[in-house]
C-alpha cells in the first residue's frame, strides 16, 4: 500500500504564475514532511519541510501547506520560474522516510 | 567529502552474476538510507540504518538483496544473481539525528543496467 500519494504525474504552469503541487498520506504516525526536487541524472534535493505541529512554512518562493485532517500537503511556487521544470517528489517521516512517486512540473515560457 | 558519494555511477552487468554498490555518507550522519527508482516510477525504499539499532530491512524486494554498513559509516548494496527487472538507479541518502526534523542528503546514484 502506498503511504505517501502524488496522485498528478504531471503538471503545466505558466512562467510567472503560481505552481500547486499536491501529496496525500494515509499513515497518521507521520510527523515530519518534506518536499524533494530532482532533475534527471542528479540525485533529489531538499526543497522545504514542514513538522506535524505546524500547518504552514515558508521559504522564499516555495511555501508548505499541512492538513492534518485531511493528511494533505501541498507545495506552492510563486512566481514559477523555468529553472523549476523538474520531478517533485513529496515525503513523510515517522522513523525512515517514504516518498511518492513524483510529479513533473513543466514551466511554460 | 561535502556530500553524499556513490559508486560505481554506472553499471552494467550480465543477468545472474552478483553486483555492490557503494554509499560515503556525509561524514557524521548516523542515518543511512538505500532507495532505487525504477524507470518512469517513483523513489523506492529499500532498506534503513540508524546508528547501532538493527537496520529496516522492510524495502527489500527479495532474499536477493542484503546491504551492509561497516563501522556506522560506509554501506554496501549487493544483488546476487541480478536479473532484468533490478534494472534502476539506486541512491544513497543519509542524514543527521534520529527522529523528526531532519532532512536527507542525496548521492547521485548508481545506474544499474541487467543486460
Amino acid at each position: 500500500d502506498q503511504q505517501v500519494k502524488q496522485n498528478s504525474p504531471s503538471l503545466s504552469v505558466q512562467e510567472g504564475r503560481i505552481s500547486i503541487l499536491n501529496c496525500d498520506y494515509t499513515n497518521s504516525m507521520f510527523d515530519y514532511f518534506l518536499w524533494y526536487k530532482k532533475y534527471p541524472a542528479e540525485g533529489p534535493t531538499f526543497l522545504i519541510s514542514i513538522s506535524s505541529i505546524k500547518d504552514k512554512n515558508e521559504d522564499g518562493r516555495f511555501t508548505v501547506f499541512l492538513n492534518k485532517s485531511a493528511k494533505h500537503l501541498s507545495l506552492h511556487i510563486v512566481p514559477s520560474q523555468p529553472g523549476d521544470s523538474a520531478v517533485y517528489f513529496c515525503a513523510a517521516k515517522d522513523d525512515k522516510i517514504i516518498f511518492g512517486k513524483g510529479t513533473r512540473l513543466h514551466i511554460l515560457p | 567529502g561535502a556530500g553524499v558519494s556513490q559508486s560505481p555511477s554506472n553499471k552494467v552487468t550480465e543477468k545472474g552474476k552478483d553486483v555492490e554498490l557503494r554509499c560515503d555518507p556525509i561524514s557524521g550522519h548516523t542515518a543511512l538510507y538505500w532507495y532505487r527508482q525504477s524507470l518512469g516510477q517513483g523513489l523506492e525504499f529499500l532498506i534503513y540504518f540508524q546508528g547501532n539499532s538493527a537496520p529496516d530491512k522492510s524495502g527489500l524486494p527479495s532474499d536477493r538483496f542484503s546491504a551492509e554498513r561497516t563501522g556506522g559509516s560506509v554501506s554496501t548494496l549487493t544483488i546476487q544473481r541480478t536479473q532484468q527487472e533490478d534494472s534502476a538507479v539506486y541512491l544513497c541518502a543519509s542524514s543527521s539525528v534520529q527522529g523528526s526534523g531532519t532532512e536527507a542528503f542525496f548521492g547521485q546514484g548508481t545506474r544499474l543496467t541487467v543486460v
